[in-house]
């Protein structure tokens, strides 16, 4: 099935540093959505995002939507060890009448304390 | 306020069997999507329903079948179990279909032996 695009796969740094991921489409989207999911766990969604060069942030997080609706980020600044997990990004489709979630591969997160 | 919940956590099935996993919608929700979650991928959609009829599919073939419930509880069956069937099953619930706003479950672990 398709999915989106997802950089970098994994990542593995010190607690405190700054973290950026991406998410890249051939297809345009209306809605860029970003989750995490724990192990044992499904995903859980942390910002959504609805206008192309929208930024959004929650807490730590930030999150852009890209102007060509083709892509978008997510940054964590100043990591700490509960933010290890998978992170994903899901573009929503509206082609037609068959809205569907489109997802990233996810990038998985490590921290060291 | 119930979450969402899923049964069984874990299934083992040989190929050619048939299995019909369960989804309880969080309190006051009319929307169920399923998704199915390979090891070390991102969730695929399979389909959605909404006040009792399919709402939307993903690329998947026949005997993946759904059914929700006046509830709005749900179950996803699948016939035939197919080695490549193994995954991580999620449901997700919403309100009147949006997939933005939705709540995902733990998921049942299915092995196809």
């Amino acid at each position: 099935g398709q999915q989106l695009n997802q950089s970098p796969q994994s990542m593995f740094i010190q607690e405190g540093e700054d973290v950026s991921m991406n998410c890249t489409s051939s297809s345009i989207f209306n809605t860029w959505l970003w989750y995490k999911q724990d192990p044992g766990e499904g995903p859980v969604l942390l910002i959504a995002l609805y206008k192309a060069g929208e930024l959004t942030s929650n807490g730590r997080l930030t999150a852009q939507f890209g102007i060509t609706r083709k892509d978008s980020f997510l940054n964590i600044s100043a990591s700490i060890p509960s933010d290890v997990g998978i992170y994903f990004c899901a573009g929503l489709s509206n082609a037609g009448n068959n809205r569907k979630l489109i997802w990233g591969l996810g990038t998985s997160l490590a921290v060291n304390p | 306020e119930t979450g969402v919940t899923q049964s069984p956590t874990h299934l083992i099935k040989t190929r050619g069997q048939q299995v019909t996993l369960r989804c309880s919608s969080q309190s006051g929700h009319n929307t169920v999507s399923w998704y199915q979650q390979a090891l070390g991928q991102g969730p695929q959609f399979i389909f959605q329903y909404y006040r009792e009829e399919e709402n939307g599919r993903g690329n998947f073939p026949p005997r993946f079948s759904g059914l929700q419930f006046p509830n709005y509880s749900s179950e996803l069956n699948v016939n035939a179990l197919e080695l490549d069937d193994s995954a991580l099953y999620l449901c997700a619930s919403s309100l009147d279909g949006f997939q933005e706003t939705q709540y995902f479950g733990p998921g049942t672990r299915l092995l196809v032996l």
